[in-house]
């Protein structure tokens, strides 16, 4: 069964430091993955996905991530934090195929950004 | 622009209630989902369905059954509710070829449901 673990629940970085975030993977075969940011008191909203091209993704609000087969990992980054980026954050991992494949969600992370 | 509706952002129920969670999207997706978010668990998904009166069970579906008349509504149900289902329940729809499931999913605001 596929899995993601993201290593620790809380990261809190200066406004315009880097954002690193983790996300690693476990599947027998490497996945699509994604990562979705939620702002307080909203649903979730894809930041950006890796679907079997290009290993270096990027998307919205100046974050990108890369996919490291060798590392089985997923980070997530942005050169400088802004104050709007805090949120929480959430890997996810599907497989490429199978029927009824579904999202499955890593437990999140709470970025804070200080002045 | 995209859109996933749920009827209510915030629910306060008794416990033994029967409790509806509606979810209505535009966007004429085959996929739905019910998820459930709590603090330091993430999203556990708890039912999804790919077609019209389809439905399957998803991580965590004990307590809980779904319903899907129409393509663009999917309800959650909690037969009677209790306070171990307190919690944040977020709808999504995607689409699909064939019945992949793994298309970027589309979520709405949220409900937060409170049994007391």
């Amino acid at each position: 069964a596929q899995s993601v673990t993201q290593l620790g629940s809380h990261v809190s970085v200066s406004e315009g430091a880097l954002v690193l975030l983790r996300c690693n993977y476990s599947s027998s075969v490497p996945p699509y993955l994604f990562w979705y940011v939620q702002y307080p008191n909203q649903g979730l909203q894809l930041l950006l996905k890796y679907t079997s091209a290009a290993t270096l993704v990027k998307g919205i609000n100046g974050f990108e991530a890369e996919f490291k087969k060798s590392e089985t990992s997923f980070h997530l980054t942005k050169p400088s934090a802004h104050m709007s980026d805090a949120a929480e954050y959430f890997c996810a991992v599907s497989p490429l195929t199978g029927a009824n494949s579904k999202l499955t969600f890593g437990k999140g992370i709470t970025l804070s950004v200080r002045p | 622009d995209v859109k996933v509706t749920q009827s209510s952002r915030y629910l306060v129920k008794r416990t033994g209630e029967k409790v509806f969670l509606e979810c209505v999207q535009d966007m004429d997706h085959e996929n739905m989902f019910w998820y459930r978010q709590d603090p330091g668990l993430g999203l556990r998904l708890i039912y999804f369905s790919y077609d019209v009166k389809m439905k399957e069970k998803g991580d965590i579906p004990e307590g809980y059954s779904v319903s899907r008349e129409k393509k663009e509504r999917f309800s959650l149900i909690l037969e009677s509710a209790s306070t171990n289902q307190t919690s944040m329940y977020l709808c999504a729809s995607s689409s699909h070829f064939g019945r992949a499931l793994n298309t970027e999913a589309f979520f709405g605001q949220g409900t937060r449901l409170t049994v007391v």
